[in-house]
Parts: C-alpha cells; structure tokens; sequence
C-alpha cells in the first residue's frame, strides 16, 4: 500500500497548513499522523482519522475521505515547523505503512 | 510513564552485522497485545519500518528486509533487540523503536534514536 505526500508546505505565522496523503481508498484505513521535529522522534499528533493525544492543541485536526487524508493545523506558529508523516495499518501483513512526509516551513 | 532508549553501535563497516537494543520501561512485553517496533530513517529522508514483536514473541518482518533482520526479546531485561546482517552504506540512519499497546494502529512514544553510519 503505497501512501502519498507533498514533499513541502509553506504557510505565514497565523494562517492555516494543510497536507495531504494519497492512498487507494484510505478511508477504509485509519490514519495517524506524526510530527517530527528537526532532531526528535516522531510524536503523534492525530490518531484514528481525527482524534488528538492529550497535549496536542485544538489546532490540529484530521479528516479521511475517499482517497484522501488529510492533516489540517489552524493558526500556524513558528514551533509547528517540522515534517509530518501519515501512517496507516495494512492488516493483511500487520505492518504499518509511512507515507514519504511533507515538510513544513513557517515563513 | 513508558520510555524507550535505543543503545548499539554509532559505526559499522559493510558486510557486517548490526546489533541493536531497545530497553523500555513502563510497560511489560507480556501484555497481551503489547508489541514494540523498529523504523529506520536514512539522513534526510522518510521514515521506514523494519520489524516487529509482540507479547507472544509473534514477529513482523519488513518484507524488502525480512532475510536480513531478526528481532528477539528479554522479557526479564525489558529489552529487545534487532539485528540486521550484511550491512550497507545505504544502511546508515537513525533506528528507533517504538511502542504498540494492545488495539493501537500506531507507535507511541518513541525512543529518541539511534545513529547509525555504515561506512568502512
């Protein structure tokens, strides 16, 4: 399962990111999304489709339809630079599956 | 609270074997459900799972890479370990591993990463 993205998005301080991530009928899978800053592990920021860890601010939010989920963060601040990834699950072979990630720079 | 903490060797020269371990805490490998992972990012560039292990010593293999790794665990230690054989330049990354609890679709936390350069 081949999973999509942006190689880069660039948004102003205060304006809203979007990314993307393409994949042959995702809404049939459940999608995570992680941040990775420059440096740091990977952290969640939305897990099954929508949801939002504990800590993660309001600002960002998902949504999955048809062959396109997508990582939405509102109010963009400089500390949300980083690269984000998608994630499914391919239950035939239990493995998780990474899309290429979207790097994000703040302008 | 569950950490992970990678350890292993920072260079390892072609057609060797690397040996790494994950020492967790926080959480038991005995779990039913519980797995821990292994991803991999060469230096600037994607991330990419290697392997898996679960509770029941059940193991996942990333198909392009499954003849070269093995993953193993010490539940006495709380540690697991991943070894890749045959290393190549194009092996040089950093290797993480990561939690699975029981039901998730996702890895979490993480562990903060192991360098590893593949260069004679």
């Amino acid at each position: 399962y081949v999973l999509t993205q942006p190689p880069s998005v660039s948004v102003a301080p205060g304006q809203t990111a979007t990314f993307t991530c393409g994949g042959n009928n995702i809404a049939r899978e459940t999608v995570t999304w992680y941040q990775q800053k420059p440096g740091q592990a990977p952290v969640v920021v939305v897990f099954d489709d929508s949801d939002r860890p504990s800590g993660i601010p309001e600002r960002f939010s998902g949504s999955n339809s048809e062959n396109t989920a997508t990582l939405t963060i509102s109010r963009v601040e400089a500390g949300d630079e980083a690269d984000y990834y998608c994630q499914v699950w391919d239950f035939g072979s239990d493995h998780p599956t990474f899309g290429g990630g979207t790097k994000l720079t703040v302008l | 609270q569950i950490v992970l903490k990678e350890s292993g060797p920072t260079l390892v020269k072609p057609t060797q074997t690397l040996t790494l371990t994950c020492n967790f805490s926080g959480f038991s490998l005995t779990t039913s459900g519980a797995g821990v992972g292994w991803i991999r990012q060469p230096p600037g560039k994607a991330l990419e799972w290697l392997a898996l292990i679960y509770w029941d010593d059940d193991k996942r293999y990333s198909p392009s890479l499954k003849n070269r790794l093995t993953i193993s665990r010490d539940t006495s230690k709380n540690e697991v370990g991943l070894t890749m054989t045959n290393v190549d330049p194009e092996d040089t990354g950093t290797y993480y591993c990561a939690h699975r609890r029981t039901g998730d679709l996702w890895f979490d936390p993480w562990g903060q990463g192991s360098l590893v350069t593949v260069s004679s």
